[in-house]
């Protein structure tokens, strides 16, 4: 069965330094990626997906993320944090031969942007 | 467009009452899914209605756990009689289908057991 795994359960980093976050799933099989960004209190919001296509995918605030298949890894990257970008990080994987697109999540990565 | 609606934020209820939890995806989704999110841990997929009809209930635990989604249109998820462990977030989420175009979710219902 699928499973994502992310390694680092809080990355605190200081303002306007890089960032990179941690991804790796289980299975090479063809699949969809995805990075979901939680705030306090609210829902998950769809950060940015790879589904096939450039191997580089970009959100429009900043973040891009890396589908390396040979490594099952999908890392989230930031050249340069914002103390707004204080949230809790989820990414997702579906196996596009399941038949059901169910998203597996990782159990998340909490990131604390530090002034 | 209007987001994924529900209802209630939070809700507080002793161990082995029940409790239901409603959801309204967006206009024109077809697919709607439920999500169980405990503390600390990624979102478990609990079920999935594609329309009316019922996907994948795998997760489910069928004897406490019950869900429906009457016209495929807003749906509800019931648990009866809860447990100190069901104490979580229980998110909706819609996509207009199966495909992974990525889906859309409501702000979740917070339920602590006591």
């Amino acid at each position: 069965a699928q499973s994502v795994t992310q390694l680092d359960s809080q990355v605190p980093v200081f303002e306007e330094a890089p960032v990179e976050l941690r991804c790796n799933y289980s299975s090479s099989v063809s699949v969809y990626l995805f990075w979901y960004v939680q705030y306090p209190n609210q829902g998950l919001q769809l950060l940015l997906k790879y589904l096939s296509g450039s191997t580089l995918v970009k959100s429009i605030n900043g973040f891009e993320a890396e589908f390396n298949k040979s490594q099952t890894s999908f890392h989230l990257r930031k050249p340069s944090v914002h103390i707004s970008d204080t949230a809790e990080y989820f990414c997702a994987v579906t196996d596009t031969t399941s038949g059901t697109y169910k998203y597996i999540f990782g159990t998340g990565t909490r990131l604390k942007v530090l002034a | 467009e209007a987001g994924v609606a529900q209802s209630p934020r939070y809700k507080i209820i002793e161990k082995r009452q029940s409790v239901a939890f409603w959801c309204n995806p967006i206009s024109g989704h077809a697919t709607l899914y439920w999500y169980q999110q405990i503390l600390g841990q990624g979102p478990k997929l609990l079920i999935q209605f594609q329309n009316n009809g019922v996907v994948d209930d795998s997760q489910l635990p069928k004897d406490r756990f019950s869900a429906e989604r009457l016209k495929g249109v807003d749906s509800t998820l019931k648990i009866q009689p809860a447990k100190l462990e069901d104490s979580a977030v229980y998110l909706c989420a819609s996509s207009p289908d199966r495909v992974g175009g990525g889906y859309t979710f409501g702000s979740g219902t917070r339920l602590t057991v006591v």
